[in-house]
């Protein structure tokens, strides 16, 4: 069974910092990876998604990468603004499961102006 | 513009009253899923309709159903509201076709459902 964990829980860091989330997944057999946002009390948002062949995806200040070997992920977060506050969490995609996704429990960031 | 829209944002039932939660997408995605967030939790996937095959999954309780009339609706249906089933709710899509991987989800804004 895939298991996605998480670390930090939570992280609280001064505005202009750079930072880094992890994640972590059990089982190797994945399509692809996926990073979300979500708002207090809202939605998710996806950010990123990598596919299990590629390292790295780029978007803005965001940069995710992948090592499906190791079973790890890392959201990068380059000059965190205040409006980066949310809740952040990644999801598996199994080779054997069709659409569904596995999800982690998220890194609460708070970005202190 | 919303493209996955969940209503209503907030939904108040009694232990043991039936109730329905609809989303509905603008997306012409042919996948729908349901998924239950409780507070600090990852969200975790009760079903999904791939066009009109219904999947559940296989620790999703008999009390939780779904319909899907059309592409553009899908409706969750708890039929005896338990306190454990307090949560927030989010619909998603995503558009898949054989073989392919890279397909992103998205989300509605989710219905917190309170159970008294």
């Amino acid at each position: 069974k895939q298991e996605v964990t998480q670390i930090p829980a939570a992280l609280s860091v001064p505005e202009g910092e750079n930072l880094v989330l992890n994640c972590s997944f059990t089982d190797s057999a994945i399509y692809n990876l996926q990073w979300f946002r979500q708002d207090p009390g809202k939605g998710l948002t996806s950010l990123l998604l990598i596919q299990s062949s590629q390292r790295e995806q780029t978007s803005g200040r965001l940069n995710a990468s992948l090592d499906k070997s190791s079973g790890r992920s890392t959201l990068y977060i380059a000059a965190s603004q205040p409006g980066d506050s949310a809740t952040y969490l990644c999801a598996v995609r199994r080779e054997t499961s069709g659409s569904r996704l596995t999800f982690g429990e998220g890194t609460q960031l708070t970005v202190n102006p | 513009d919303a493209m996955v829209i969940q209503n209503p944002r907030y939904q108040v039932t009694q232990f043991g009253k039936p109730v329905t939660l609809s989303c509905s997408q603008t997306l012409n995605h042919n996948v729908m899923y349901w998924y239950q967030q409780k507070s600090s939790q990852a969200p975790k996937l009760l079903f999904h309709y791939y066009d009109k095959d219904f999947n559940n999954e296989a620790d999703t309780p008999d009390n939780f159903q779904s319909r899907r009339p059309n592409t553009s609706f899908c409706f969750l249906d708890i039929r005896s509201p338990g306190l454990g089933d307090a949560a927030m709710y989010l619909c998603a899509t995503s558009k898949t076709g054989r073989g392919r991987t890279n397909e992103k989800l998205f989300f509605g804004s989710g219905t917190q459902l309170s159970v008294l």
